[in-house]
């Protein structure tokens, strides 16, 4: 069975430093990974995903991730965080085919002035 | 603009009262999904619809009904609502059936059952 973990519930960075928020993942097949942030008040979006081809993946808002098979893992990164980043993000793995995606539990960041 | 659109954003009733959130797209999309979100446990599947009359059980449907007459509607029903069902809901559509396109998403309907 599909599965996604993400071990940090909660991340607190100071405004202008990296980031890189994890997930794990467990799918028997090859997966399609998804990165979704949830601003306060709205609905998800989608920031990045991962299908085939380069591991190295960009997304908007200067985002991007890292697709790495032997580790099965797809963490997010982020050189310079800025206050609005502050939100929730998930991961999430799915298949081709599938009707669904599996979401992670979710690491909310908090951005320090 | 393309976007979901979910009502009500926010819901207090009691228990048994039966209520409908509702939820339309705006995008002709054909796939259709209800989530609920609980802290520690993300994003839950409830139902999905591949299209007009096709409807299916996602992970954690007990207590819920859905229907899909027209295309850009999916509205969710409890019929009797119960206090383990205060969740975040969440209504998306994608063009089509398969993980390729962006899942787009609602605001929400945060509710509470007291």
């Amino acid at each position: 069975a599909q599965s996604v973990t993400q071990p940090d519930i909660h991340i607190t960075v100071s405004e202008g430093a990296s980031l890189e928020l994890r997930c794990n993942y467990s799918y028997g097949a090859t997966p399609y990974l998804f990165w979704y942030v949830q601003s306060p008040g709205q609905g998800l979006q989608l920031l990045l995903k991962y299908f085939s081809g380069d591991t190295l993946v960009q997304g908007i808002k200067g985002f991007e991730a890292e697709f790495k098979r032997s580790q099965s893992s797809f963490n997010l990164r982020k050189p310079s965080v800025h206050w609005s980043d502050a939100a929730e993000y998930f991961c999430a793995v799915g298949a081709r085919a599938d009707n669904d995606m599996r979401f992670g539990a979710g690491t909310r960041l908090t951005v320090k002035p | 603009e393309a976007q979901v659109t979910q009502n009500p954003r926010y819901l207090i009733t009691v228990t048994g009262k039966k209520l409908t959130v509702t939820c339309s797209q705006n995008m002709n999309h054909e796939y259709m999904s209800w989530y609920r979100q609980d802290p520690g446990l993300g994003l839950r599947q409830i139902y999905y619809s591949m299209n007009v009359e096709v409807t299916d059980k996602g992970d954690v449907p007990e207590g819920y009904k859905v229907s899909r007459k027209e295309k850009r509607n999916f509205p969710l029903i409890l019929e009797s609502p119960s206090p383990n069902q205060t969740s975040l809901y969440f209504c998306a559509s994608r063009l089509g059936y398969g993980n390729t396109g962006e899942l787009f998403f609602g605001e929400g309907s945060r509710l509470t059952v007291l």
